[in-house]
């Protein structure tokens, strides 16, 4: 079964670096995924996909103070140089055979 | 530059029935598969459907399986989803989202409050 596993919380400073983790399930650690940033009362925005090989692209308008990364089963996003406006919600998500999948999803507290 | 807007949510009673709209303008919307994805209060997101970009495959969630149906007009750029027998665990806001696989640009949502 296809399933995307978050922490619920994480945080950092203003000006520091934070790393999420979405980690796949078992048998599925060669798939990529998207990340996805949702701030309070807004839609969810298109942050990157990461490749299994760790390669990433970063959606239109994404900085570079955001970037991605792979290790097995493991997907990261990294965000530098930490904002207040990066405090959010942040999902990863994926899909498989006629199915679609997200994290529970990280709320990231910038200290 | 990619617009989805959503509209027709709104307050319905358990067992009715309701319509959502999605227009798309700013891709080649023809081009690509289309999503609705749904946020209950306070919670994650939870994938509810997709239609191919020609309209010839379809698949639903569990939750909305047999309830809800999702279709598109390529002659009007516009995405909907028809949902039946609607449960007031359907409550949320539902979202649009364009495929490119991954879902890389979405709507603003539009919400759906089921209650007697």
């Amino acid at each position: 079964q296809l399933v995307l596993t978050q922490s619920p919380s994480a945080s950092a400073s203003l000006g520091a670096s934070v790393k999420l983790t979405c980690t796949l399930s078992s048998g599925h650690d060669n798939y990529a995924i998207a990340w996805l940033q949702q701030q309070p009362d807004k839609g969810p925005r298109f942050l990157m996909n990461v490749n299994s090989d760790g390669t990433h692209t970063r959606g239109d308008g994404i900085p570079d103070r955001f970037s991605g990364s792979s290790s097995g089963a493991e997907r990261y996003l990294t965000i530098s140089s930490l904002q207040s406006e990066d405090e959010a919600d942040y999902y990863c998500q994926t899909w498989g055979p006629d199915i679609w999948v997200f994290g529970g999803g990280t709320k990231l507290t910038v200290l | 530059q990619v617009q989805l807007v959503e509209s027709g949510g709104g307050v319905v009673q358990p067992g009715r029935s309701l319509r959502l709209s999605c227009a798309a303008s700013g891709f080649t919307f023809s081009s690509h598969a289309m999503h609705w994805v749904r946020q209950t209060p306070g919670k994650g997101l939870e994938w509810v459907a997709v239609i191919w970009y020609d309209g010839s495959n379809k698949y639903y969630g569990d939750s909305v399986k047999g309830r809800f149906t999702i279709s598109r007009d390529n002659s009007k750029n516009t995405l909907y989803l028809q949902m039946n027998s609607l449960r007031p665990e359907d409550t949320a806001v539902y979202y649009c989202a364009k495929a490119a696989p991954l879902l890389d640009y979405w709507g603003q949502g539009t919400q759906v409050t089921v209650s007697p």
